[in-house]
C-alpha cells in the first residue's frame, strides 16, 4: 500500500495554542493536499502544496513540504474549539490519477 | 450550490443482496472517485474515473463495480455484498487530477449483516 501516515494519531490542546501534525508518504508526488473531517461528515479541502513548493500559508494554516524526507506538516495557529476535527493528508500518484490518504490526526481543542 | 450528493446516507442490508450507492455532482467535473473509510485505516480509494466511459481500479476494488455513463453520475455497485464491506463510503469529484482539490459528498454508512 502507498498509504501515508499522520503523526500524532491524536492531539489535544487548549484553545489559543498552536497545533502541529505531520504526514509521511511513500512515493514521489506531484501534489500534497490537507483535508479536514468533522465527525461523520465528508472531507473538506484545506490547502494544496505542489512538489516544487516548500511552504504555503492560508489564513491560520501553514503547510510545509520536504520532498527529500517525503514528509509534510500542517500548523494551525491560535486554535479554536471549532478546529476540533480529524485532519488528513492526501498525495497523488505520479500520474496524478490516484490518491492516497493518510490515517489521520484527531485534533481536540479544549475551550 | 456546488455539491456532491450521495444516496442513501445510511443502509443496513444483508449478505448477497445487490445494492447501488448513487453519486452525483453538479460542477461538471471530469474526475470522480469512490473511497471507503475504516477506523485506523483512513480513506482508501476503490475506483476512479477520469471521464465518461473511463474507469480504473484504485487500491481496494475487490467486490465493487462502477460505471460512468454520464459525466455527473458515478454509481458504486456491490453485486454480492459481504460483511467486510461494512464501512463509511465517500464519493468525490474534481475538475482534473491531483492538482486540484477534491469535493466530497457527506458519506454513506453501509452495514452488511
Amino acid at each position: 500500500s502507498q498509504q501515508g501516515e499522520e503523526d500524532p494519531q491524536a492531539l489535544s490542546i487548549q484553545e489559543g495554542e498552536n497545533a502541529t501534525m505531520n504526514c509521511s508518504y511513500k512515493t514521489s508526488i506531484n501534489n500534497l493536499q490537507w483535508y479536514r473531517q468533522n465527525s461523520g461528515r465528508g472531507l473538506v479541502h484545506l490547502i494544496l502544496i505542489r512538489s516544487n513548493e516548500r511552504e504555503k500559508h492560508s489564513g491560520r494554516l501553514r503547510v510545509t513540504l520536504d520532498t527529500s524526507k517525503k514528509s509534510s506538516s500542517l500548523l494551525i495557529t491560535a486554535s479554536r474549539a471549532a478546529d476540533t476535527a480529524s485532519y488528513f493528508c492526501a498525495t497523488d500518484s505520479n500520474t496524478g490519477n490516484q490518491f492516497y490518504f493518510g490515517t489521520g490526526t484527531s485534533l481536540t481543542v479544549i475551550p | 450550490e456546488a455539491q456532491v450528493t450521495q444516496n442513501p446516507r445510511y443502509l443496513i442490508t444483508v449478505t448477497g443482496k445487490k445494492l447501488t450507492v448513487t453519486c452525483s455532482q453538479n460542477m461538471n467535473h471530469e474526475y470522480m472517485s469512490w473511497y471507503r473509510q475504516d477506523p485506523g485505516l483512513g480513506l482508501r480509494q476503490i475506483y476512479y474515473s477520469m471521464n465518461v466511459e473511463v474507469t480504473d481500479k484504485g487500491d481496494v476494488p475487490e467486490g465493487y463495480k462502477v460505471s460512468r455513463k454520464e459525466k455527473r453520475n458515478f454509481p458504486l455497485i456491490l453485486e454480492s455484498p459481504s460483511p467486510n464491506q461494512t464501512s463509511l463510503y465517500f464519493c468525490a469529484s474534481t475538475s482534473r487530477d491531483g492538482s486540484q482539490p477534491q469535493h466530497f459528498g457527506d458519506g454513506t454508512r453501509l452495514s452488511i449483516l
